[in-house]
């Protein structure tokens, strides 16, 4: 089936420090988003991206927080200082429309470690 | 509260037998995706409905649009179908998918 990859897929990182997390999205998508999953927990909608901006963002989605897709490149997720409670695991996901037939398709996740 | 309401929390069964889980929805939904995340954390996609039925092997959905509800049975259980299962609505917020709380399905030899 369609696959999004995610780079990487483990990062320790030290509190206030900076991280990038990267996404390949399914190469005919145009819609992006990103979940985060506390360990154990049920699946929060952060942001969605498509055509260059923001779309919705929930409470989630710290100040701290941004997202782009440089050129077609990589999706990334930045979070710039990073904190404690930004330990998590994120998915990136895909789709190619919204509404009727809006299929998402999940990444593997990025595991975040922040100490 | 939640708008997605997914039961059971947890779930345990015996090879060869059937079981269903099911989401309760609180307001309009457009469709719901179903996953089975594994033991590694991958999320993996299992049914997406936006109405009616569907079935593939062992596993069949149903979603009913107009009662706000969907299900996910299991026949015939296989240690592979262990797992934590979501349910995941479109509510039409951002075209994003809203998820319930997660089902922890553990078959037993």
């Amino acid at each position: 089936g369609p696959k999004v990859l995610q780079i990487p897929s483990h990062q320790i990182i030290d509190m206030g420090q900076m991280v990038t997390l990267n996404c390949d999205p399914v190469s005919n998508h145009l819609y992006f988003y990103w979940y985060k999953q506390i360990l154990g927990q049920q699946m929060e909608f952060l942001v969605n991206f498509y055509n260059g901006k923001v779309m919705e963002k929930s409470k989630l989605f710290k100040d701290q927080f941004s997202v782009e897709r440089p050129d077609g490149s990589y999706f990334t997720l930045k979070i710039q200082p990073t904190a404690l409670e930004d330990s998590a695991v994120y998915f990136c996901a895909s789709s190619s429309r919204t509404g009727f037939g809006n299929t998402l398709y999940f990444g593997e996740g990025s595991r975040l470690i922040v100490v | 509260g939640d708008q997605v309401e997914q039961s059971p929390s947890a779930l345990s069964l015996h090879e060869g037998t059937s079981s269903a889980l099911r989401c309760n929805f609180t307001t309009t939904t457009r469709s719901v995706q179903w996953f089975r995340q594994n033991s590694r954390g991958s999320l993996i996609n299992l049914f997406y409905l936006a109405s009616g039925t569907k079935e593939n092997g062992r596993l069949k959905s149903a979603f009913d649009s107009k009662e706000l509800y969907s299900t996910l049975h299991i026949r015939d259980a296989q240690l592979e179908d262990s797992g934590t299962y979501f349910c995941a609505a479109d509510l039409g917020f951002a075209s994003a998918l809203t998820f319930g709380s997660g089902t922890k399905v553990i078959v037993l030899p």
